[in-house]
């Protein structure tokens, strides 16, 4: 079946550090790419999305990009902040951005020091 | 933009009673509410998908008459923990998606404590 698999945390890094977490996905036909992030105590927020293959999603300075070479949507940022320090979820969907349910990574927590 | 609204944000109850969680969408239709659950520093899992008006469809290994899911409107959708015991503690959450291409949009979740 449908996968995603995220590197494992969790990371901690420095602010103005760059940030990188790796997803790579498996599935059959074409499907969509999220990231979501999720604070403390709170539900998910979509941080960003592509749909195709060569699409870049980005948001609030982080983006990443539909690698269907590599079926890869690995998220980066160049310069994180404190208040980046969340759990971030890769997710994939099928049959559209939300038409079919979406299959979760298992989230990578990042802290970020000042 | 879109809102989704969970209620209660945090519940505690004794073991054996139902606890019923609310998720209801503030500004727009939602046609289709999905329940997940998260175990600490764990993934989301779908349990189960609602469709307004009809019954919902389940995930394998989710018990529906453990997991009791109404959504009779367009704007609300219910889970109902029935019998709950300690395993069933948990951080449950909702989210609603109104036509068929656009997102979904999470609730901020439940936390459930069963003594």
């Amino acid at each position: 079946g449908d996968s995603v698999t995220q590197m494992e945390g969790p990371v901690t890094l420095s602010e103005e550090a760059f940030l990188t977490i790796n997803c790579t996905y498996t599935a059959t036909g074409y499907p969509s790419l999220f990231w979501y992030v999720q604070y403390p105590g709170e539900g998910l927020q979509l941080l960003l999305k592509a749909t195709k293959a060569d699409d870049k999603g980005s948001n609030k300075g982080f983006e990443a990009t539909y690698r269907k070479e590599t079926t890869s949507f690995h998220l980066e940022k160049g310069s994180v902040q404190v208040s980046d320090s969340a759990v971030y979820f890769c997710a994939l969907s099928k049959g559209g951005q939300g038409a079919q349910k979406l299959v979760f990574g298992q989230g990578t927590r990042l802290t970020i020091n000042p | 933009g879109a809102v989704v609204s969970q209620h209660p944000s945090w519940v505690i109850c004794k073991s054996g009673t139902s606890v019923k969680i609310e998720c209801r969408s503030l500004d727009f239709q939602a046609t289709t509410m999905f329940w997940y659950r998260q175990f600490p520093k764990q993934s989301l899992m779908l349990m189960a998908t609602s469709n307004e008006g009809s019954k919902a469809t389940y995930e394998q290994g989710v018990e529906k008459d453990k997991f009791l899911i109404n959504h009779a409107s367009l704007t609300l959708s219910t889970l109902t923990v029935t019998s709950a015991h300690p395993e069933d503690s948990s951080f449950y959450i909702c989210s609603a998606r109104g036509i068929s291409n656009q997102p979904q949009h999470f609730g901020d979740g439940t936390r459930l404590s069963i003594l």
